[in-house]
């Protein structure tokens, strides 16, 4: 079965250091995975797709499948970066699956 | 384009009655997604829709809950008698597939904030 875990319910770090909020993933075929942003009073939204292979805000993530992990980093975190972040799994049909998510707050 | 529109955006009603949940989707958009979210179990899919048809409905937690798409610009989300334990934001999400081997974006709603006294 797919699954998403995030183990941080809660990530506090200073403005300018840098974060990695872990995501990992268990599932049977190849995966395509997802990282998701939902800033204070707006719409859930996508940050980026591993497909991609993009930056978003000075976001990236690396898909490895030898730890099943795709975890998003940031060098250099701001305070507009302040969100709850969700990693999502696509399975077969588009079946999707969210992790819990972590709230990231960035302290000045 | 207003993006995808959900209404109402608050409900409060009483344990046993019926709620009914709306969404219309991105105009063009073929998949269209039922989500809720609770503290508890985060977000979970409920149900989605591909041009119209329900492909998947397994996240559905019990018969109490049903969903529609009468047509590619609307769909409810129906709860009849509503519980307490169904207290929760309801989002849905839309979006264009662009064929095998594409990713593609969901883009979802405001969310319905729904409590059930």
């Amino acid at each position: 079965a797919q699954r998403v875990t995030q183990p941080e319910k809660l990530l506090s770090v200073f403005k300018g250091a840098p974060v990695e909020l872990k995501c990992n993933y268990s599932y049977s075929g190849s995966p395509e995975l997802f990282w998701y942003v939902q800033y204070s009073r707006q719409r859930l939204q996508l940050l980026l797709r591993h497909i991609s292979r993009e930056s978003i805000k000075g976001f990236t993530a690396d898909l490895n499948k030898g730890e099943t992990s795709f975890h998003l980093k940031k060098p250099f975190a701001q305070e507009e970066d302040s969100a709850m972040y969700y990693c999502a799994l696509e399975g077969p049909g588009q079946n999707f699956v969210f992790g819990p998510g972590t709230r990231l707050s960035v302290l000045p | 384009d207003a993006g995808v529109i959900q209404s109402p955006r608050h409900e409060v009603t009483e344990m046993g009655q019926e709620v009914t949940l709306r969404c219309k989707p991105i105009s063009g958009h073929d998949y269209l997604f039922w989500y809720r979210q609770t503290m508890m179990r985060g977000l979970e899919l409920l149900i989605y829709f591909n041009n119209n048809v329900p492909i998947d409905d397994s996240g559905m937690p019990e018969d109490r809950f049903s969903a529609k798409m009468p047509n590619a610009s609307f769909s409810t989300l129906k709860i009849q008698p509503s519980e307490p334990r169904d207290s929760a934001v309801y989002f849905c999400a839309s979006s264009l597939w662009f064929g095998a081997g594409s990713s593609y974006e969901q883009y979802f709603g405001p969310g319905t904030r729904l409590t059930v006294t």
